[in-house]
């Protein structure tokens, strides 16, 4: 079981631009979250899609938007890029029902210039 | 307002000695607590879940407690040792819905 994974790995993009982040989950589990974490702060939640729908949504503008395929991977777009957009972007996997843990990508680092 | 407060000066210990997190919340109701381990530039790793109805969970050499009337969570590594050195988080669900609200994290530091 490869666990969550993440592309890319790294990105560098300039203000303005678009970004397109990728995730795979775990095997056998429905429920995507994406979460952003600037340096030295603790992750801050984005949204979760769970059967290809947008579930729940953080504090974040509509330039972050969100897809789920029906494979349960999901990307993360970014419209408008801004400096403060720089930080790490990470996914998490879970299992719907019954609640337990998520698990987390590696993410994806993404430095707007 | 909503706050989850973790110590942000590292915590530095012996190599063999309990190390012991705090994470400490105000005006949440959370239903779940998770502690999460975070080493630099990578994902966070899950290590422990303790649900709103329990006071403690052990795993391994890890102890989670859970006081909900002060509002507060314990987080114990006993016979701590360098490979331990890391961020631990302490996440809030408010519900089964999984979106986490974490604190900022503590750094800790075992010293061979």
């Amino acid at each position: 079981d490869a666990g969550v994974t993440q592309s890319p790995t790294h990105l560098i993009k300039t203000r303005g631009q678009q970004v397109t982040l990728r995730c795979s989950p775990k095997s056998g589990h429905d429920t995507v979250s994406w979460y952003q974490q600037a340096l030295g702060q603790g992750p801050q939640f984005i949204f979760q899609y769970y059967e290809e729908e947008e579930r729940q949504r953080g504090n974040f503008p509509d330039r972050f938007s969100g897809h789920q395929f029906p494979n349960y991977s999901s990307e993360l777009n970014v419209n408008a890029l801004l400096l403060g957009d720089s930080a790490l972007y990470l996914c998490a996997s879970s299992l719907r029902y019954p609640y337990n843990e998520q698990f987390f990508g590696p993410g994806t680092r993404l430095t707007v210039l | 307002s909503q706050k989850i407060e973790q110590n942000s000066e590292a915590l530095n210990i012996q190599e063999g000695k309990t190390a012991t997190l705090t994470c400490n919340y105000t005006n949440y109701s959370p239903a779940y607590l998770q502690w999460y381990r975070q080493d630099p530039g990578r994902g966070p790793v899950f290590l422990l879940l303790i649900r709103e109805n329990e006071k403690e969970k052990r795993k391994e050499r890890l102890k989670v407690t859970f006081d909900t009337t002060l509002k507060q969570s314990l987080f114990h590594i006993t016979a701590s040792q360098p490979a331990d050195s890391a961020t631990y988080l302490c996440a809030l669900a408010l519900d089964s819905s999984y979106k986490l609200i974490f604190g900022s994290g503590t750094r800790l530091l075992v010293r061979p």
